[in-house]
């Protein structure tokens, strides 16, 4: 079955620094993961997605997330952090069989100013 | 509208009582999904409707919970005699048909739901 992990949950990091939101996943076969983001007391917003092609993938709002084939990660990075980054992200694959979308339990970011 | 609507936006009843959900999906999306979201538990899959073709219901967590789309926009979550751990945020999702297998799922705002 397909799965995503996200070991973290929660991330602190001080505006201005580079941040780091880990996921890794379990697929059979080519995985197509995403990255979404959710604002306090908004819905889930897609951030970016790896389909084929570059393992970095750049995304809205200046995130990247690179895929890493032999640690089976996808992890999400952004050079500088900004308060305004302080939400909710979640990891998500989809499953080839059905069309779901499988989400992770989500890692909480905040940013320090 | 432009987006996903949602309502009610919040929603507390009583153990026992049914409780309606409704999803107005982003016009012209023939995909539209109900999630679960619960406190430390991530999104949980209910319900996949993609046009005409028969719904995937293997999220639905008992026989309590149905979901229907009429006219392949509307959807309502329905849930008979809640219980207490029903309370949760329920998120309706939406997507063009050719935008499913990219994974770019267009969300509402969500229903709270509390059940006391």
């Amino acid at each position: 079955a397909q799965s995503v992990a996200q070991p973290e949950d929660q991330v602190n990091v001080a505006e201005g620094n580079p941040l780091t939101v880990k996921c890794t996943y379990s697929v059979s076969g080519n995985p197509y993961l995403f990255w979404y983001v959710q604002y306090p007391n908004r819905g889930l917003q897609f951030l970016l997605k790896y389909i084929t092609g570059d393992n970095l993938v750049k995304g809205s709002y200046g995130f990247e997330a690179e895929f890493n084939k032999s640690q089976t990660s996808f992890h999400l990075k952004k050079p500088s952090a900004l308060v305004s980054d302080s939400a909710l992200y979640f990891c998500a694959v989809r499953d080839v069989s059905t069309n779901k979308l499988i989400f992770g339990t989500g890692t909480l970011l905040a940013v320090q100013p | 509208g432009a987006g996903v609507s949602q309502s009610p936006s919040n929603k507390v009843t009583e153990k026992g009582k049914d409780v309606e959900l409704r999803c107005d999906p982003i016009s012209g999306h023939t995909a539209l999904y109900w999630y679960r979201q619960s406190l430390g538990q991530g999104l949980e899959f209910l319900i996949y409707f993609q046009g005409n073709s028969a719904p995937d219901k293997s999220g639905l967590p008992s026989d309590r919970f149905s979901a229907e789309r009429t006219g392949g926009s509307v959807s309502t979550l329905t849930i008979q005699r809640t219980q207490q751990e029903d309370s949760a945020v329920y998120l309706c999702a939406s997507s063009l048909a050719g935008r499913v297998n990219t994974g770019e799922l267009f969300f509402g705002e969500g229903s709270r739901l509390t059940v006391l």
